[in-house]
C-alpha cells in the first residue's frame, strides 16, 4: 500500500540552527500538508501547498517557516532559525485532489536544546 | 482552539464488546468528519469518514454517527478487539478554500482489555 514517508524519524538541533524536515507524499497526490503535535497536545495545522504553492497557512506558520517541492517527488518543511518552542512531531500528509482524507506519515520527532 | 473535542481522555472495553468514542464540535463551516487512529510512535491513520450529508457510515467493524443538530459525532467499534487499542482522534474540514484543513480533537486513548 502506498504511504508517505518521513525522514529523518528523529533530529535533535541547537536553537538558532536551521533544520529541513523532508517527506516523499503518495505519488499520486496534489494537496500537502504539514501538521504538528507537541507533546500532550493536539495535532495542530500548519500549512496546505497545492499546485506550487501555498494554499492555506495558520497563525503558527510565520516567517520562520517555509515549505518546498524542489522536485516531482519531495517536499520539504524549513525552519529556519528554531525554537525550543518548536520542539514537537512533525507530520507530513497528502491528499488526492478530490478527496480530504489525508493519510500521514510516520512523523519527524524536532528536539531543539 | 475548541473547535473540536474530544471529552473522554480514555475508555477502556472487553474484549467483544462495543466501543463508541465521541466528539463535539462548534464550527457550523465543518462539512466532513473523519476518524483516524494512531498508535506510539506512528503517525495517524485514517479510518473512516462522513460527510455532512449523511448521517451514518459504515465501514466493516467501524461505523460513524453524525447528528448535525447537535453537531455531534461518534465512532463505534463493533466488536473490539486488542488490537484496537491506541489514541482515536475525530477531525473536521470545511469546504471552500480550506479544503482539507483538518482540526483535529484532543483524542482518546482506548484500551481495550483480552
Amino acid at each position: 500500500e502506498p504511504e508517505v514517508t518521513q525522514t529523518p524519524s528523529h533530529q535533535v538541533t541547537q536553537m538558532g540552527q536551521e533544520v529541513i524536515l523532508r517527506c516523499v507524499p503518495i505519488s499520486n497526490h496534489l494537496y500537502f500538508y504539514w501538521y504538528r503535535q507537541i507533546l500532550g497536545q493536539k495535532v495542530e495545522f500548519l500549512v496546505s501547498f497545492y499546485n506550487n504553492e501555498i494554499s492555506e497557512k495558520s497563525e503558527i506558520f510565520d516567517d520562520q517557516f517555509s515549505v518546498e517541492r524542489p522536485d516531482g517527488s519531495n517536499f520539504t518543511l524549513k525552519i529556519r532559525s528554531t525554537k525550543l518552542e518548536d520542539s514537537a512531531m512533525y507530520f507530513c500528509a497528502s491528499s488526492t485532489e478530490r478527496s480530504r482524507k489525508a493519510f500521514f506519515g510516520q512523523g519527524t520527532r524536532l528536539t531543539v536544546v | 482552539d475548541q473547535q473540536v473535542k474530544q471529552n473522554s481522555p480514555s475508555l477502556s472495553v472487553q474484549e467483544g464488546r462495543i466501543s463508541i468514542l465521541n466528539c463535539d464540535y462548534t464550527n457550523s463551516m465543518f462539512d466532513y468528519f473523519l476518524w483516524y487512529k494512531k498508535y506510539p510512535a506512528e503517525g495517524p491513520t485514517f479510518l473512516i469518514s462522513i460527510s455532512s450529508i449523511k448521517d451514518k457510515n459504515e465501514d466493516g467493524r467501524f461505523t460513524v454517527f453524525l447528528n448535525k443538530s447537535a453537531k455531534h459525532l461518534s465512532l463505534h467499534i463493533v466488536p473490539s478487539q486488542p488490537g484496537d487499542s491506541a489514541v482515536y482522534f475525530c477531525a473536521a474540514t470545511p469546504g471552500g478554500t480550506s479544503y482539507g484543513k483538518l482540526t483535529f480533537g484532543q483524542g482518546t486513548i482506548l484500551t481495550v482489555h483480552p
